[in-house]
């Protein structure tokens, strides 16, 4: 039984630089998102996918960060520019349309 | 918008005792409500999910409970053992939405 995987689980990286995290849902789930998640907070929502198409983006999600499902399988968050406040811990969940969620171990990402 | 509130946010109990977490959350359109653990620097270990026609779940030593007319749910944790320390938090789905709002969480400690 293969639950949520994410990769990495660690980006340590430098302002204004480039960063990518990849989630791996569990195979037969249908919907993917994306929350991140600041020290001492409950994460927040970014974005969710239904299949390959992105149906919602949180008001968070400025023009710095993309995410792509292209076949439906597989998720990649990116973001340009790097800035310190991006310093967080990065969640990816998957569910089988609206039922349970269940959560990756997340990326944690420092930006120096 | 929906807001959830986790009181109180830190807790300190001997083993062995039983406690009670509380969840309350404004907009009673609820589509059902989960309960994580999160372990430091870890990710979401889903504990239970309830649905908007239930009014509890339990497994193993712990008990949910969901009243949507109030706008609360709780945690009970029975016979608590230093393995249960851990931040726990509760998320609601809404009915007209697709993300989970998340609590801020209650940071849990048993002593032994």
């Amino acid at each position: 039984d293969t639950g949520v995987s994410q990769d990495p689980r660690h980006k340590i990286t430098k302002r204004g630089q480039n960063v990518t995290f990849r989630c791996d849902p569990i195979s037969e789930h249908n919907r993917l998102y994306w929350y991140r998640q600041t020290l001492g907070q409950g994460p927040e929502f970014l974005t969710y996918f239904q299949n390959e198409a992105q149906l919602e983006k949180s008001r968070l999600l400025s023009d710095r960060f993309s995410a792509e499902r292209p076949k439906g399988s597989f998720s990649t968050l990116e973001i340009q520019r790097t800035e310190q406040g991006d310093s967080a811990m990065y969640l990816c969940a998957s569910s089988l349309s609206r039922r349970e969620q269940y959560f990756g171990p997340g990326t944690r990402l420092t930006v120096t | 918008k929906q807001e959830v509130t986790q009181i109180p946010a830190a807790l300190s109990v001997p083993e062995g005792e039983n406690l009670v977490l509380n969840c309350s959350f404004t907009d009673s359109a609820i589509y059902n409500l989960q309960w994580f653990r999160q372990d430091p620097g870890k990710g979401l270990t889903s504990l239970l999910l309830i649905q908007s026609s239930q009014r509890e779940q339990t497994s193993g030593r712990l008990n949910a409970s969901l009243d949507k007319s109030s706008g609360r749910s709780t945690l009970y944790i029975a016979a608590s053992q230093p393995g249960d320390s851990a931040t726990y938090l509760c998320a609601g789905l809404l009915n007209a939405g697709n993300m989970l709002t998340f609590g801020g969480g209650t940071r849990l400690m048993v002593k032994p």
